[in-house]
C-alpha cells in the first residue's frame, strides 16, 4: 500500500530537549522526500531528502533519509516552544517530477518552556 | 505579500449550497495543486493541474470540480457541499524546471459545512 506513517503523532516535551521525529514509506521508487513544519495555516518548507545517508542540516533542525530501510528522521535538537507545530513528511508520487505529494498524517510538537 | 493566496480564509455554508475556493499565484508556477486536511489524516490530494489546459483528478476527488482561469488562477468548487468536506482547504504550486519539486502552499481556507 502507498503510505507514508509518521511517529509520533504527538509529542510533548520541555524547552532544551531533542527529539526525533520519523517518518516511513511504503515504496521504493521515489524522486524525494520532504519535510514540512505547519505552525498555523500554511506548511512551509523544511528539507527535501533525495540520497541516502546525506544529512540535511539548518540550524537546530537535520533530517536523513535512509532508502535502505524506508524512513527518514527529522531532529530537532535544543528545543524552543516556538517548535511547537505540526511536522508533516510527504514524499513524492512516483519517480517523475509531478509535484504531488503524499503526506504522513503529521507529528503534533508541543514544546514547553 | 503572499506568493499563493486564497480567498476566502474562512467560511460558513449550509449543506446543499454551491461553493468556490479561489488561489492566485505569483510565483509563475505551471503546477498548481488542491489539498484538504483533515485532523490525523495529513493533507490528501484533490485536484491538480499540470498547466492551463491540463486537469488531473487526485485520491479523493468526487465531490469536487476546478477550473484553471489562467496560469495564475486554480478555483475549487463544490457543487452540493455536504459536512464531511468541511476540513483545511490548501492550493499549492511547483515548478517542474529544474530537479526541485517543493511545493508552496497558499494559507488555506477553512471551510465548515452546516
Amino acid at each position: 500500500e502507498d503510505k507514508v506513517v509518521q511517529s509520533p503523532l504527538s509529542l510533548v516535551v520541555h524547552e532544551g530537549d531533542t527529539v526525533t521525529l520519523n517518518c516511513s514509506y511504503e515504496v521504493t521508487n521515489f524522486r524525494s522526500l520532504l519535510w514540512y513544519k505547519q505552525e498555523k495555516k500554511a506548511p512551509t518548507f523544511l528539507f527535501m531528502l533525495t540520497s541516502s545517508g546525506i544529512e540535511k542540516k539548518s540550524g537546530r533542525l537535520s533530517s536523513i533519509l535512509d532508502k535502505k530501510e524506508l524512513f527518514s528522521i527529522l531532529n530537532i535538537t535544543a528545543t524552543q516552544t516556538g517548535d511547537s507545530a505540526v511536522y508533516l513528511c510527504a514524499r513524492n508520487h512516483g519517480s517523475s517530477n509531478t509535484g504531488k505529494l503524499i503526506f504522513g498524517q503529521g507529528t503534533t510538537l508541543q514544546v514547553k518552556p | 505579500d503572499a506568493d499563493v493566496t486564497q480567498t476566502p480564509r474562512n467560511r460558513i455554508t449550509k449543506t446543499g449550497k454551491r461553493i468556490m475556493l479561489e488561489c492566485s499565484q505569483t510565483k509563475g508556477h505551471d503546477r498548481m495543486y488542491w489539498y484538504r486536511q483533515d485532523p490525523g489524516l495529513g493533507l490528501r490530494l484533490i485536484y491538480y493541474s499540470f498547466d492551463v489546459k491540463d486537469i488531473n483528478k487526485g485520491e479523493i476527488s468526487d465531490g469536487y470540480s476546478v477550473s484553471r482561469q489562467a496560469q495564475a488562477k486554480f478555483s475549487l468548487s463544490l457543487e452540493s457541499a455536504i459536512p464531511n468536506q468541511t476540513a483545511l482547504y490548501f492550493c499549492a504550486t511547483s515548478d517542474p524546471r529544474g530537479s526541485n519539486t517543493e511545493a508552496f502552499f497558499g494559507q488555506g481556507t477553512r471551510l465548515t459545512v452546516v
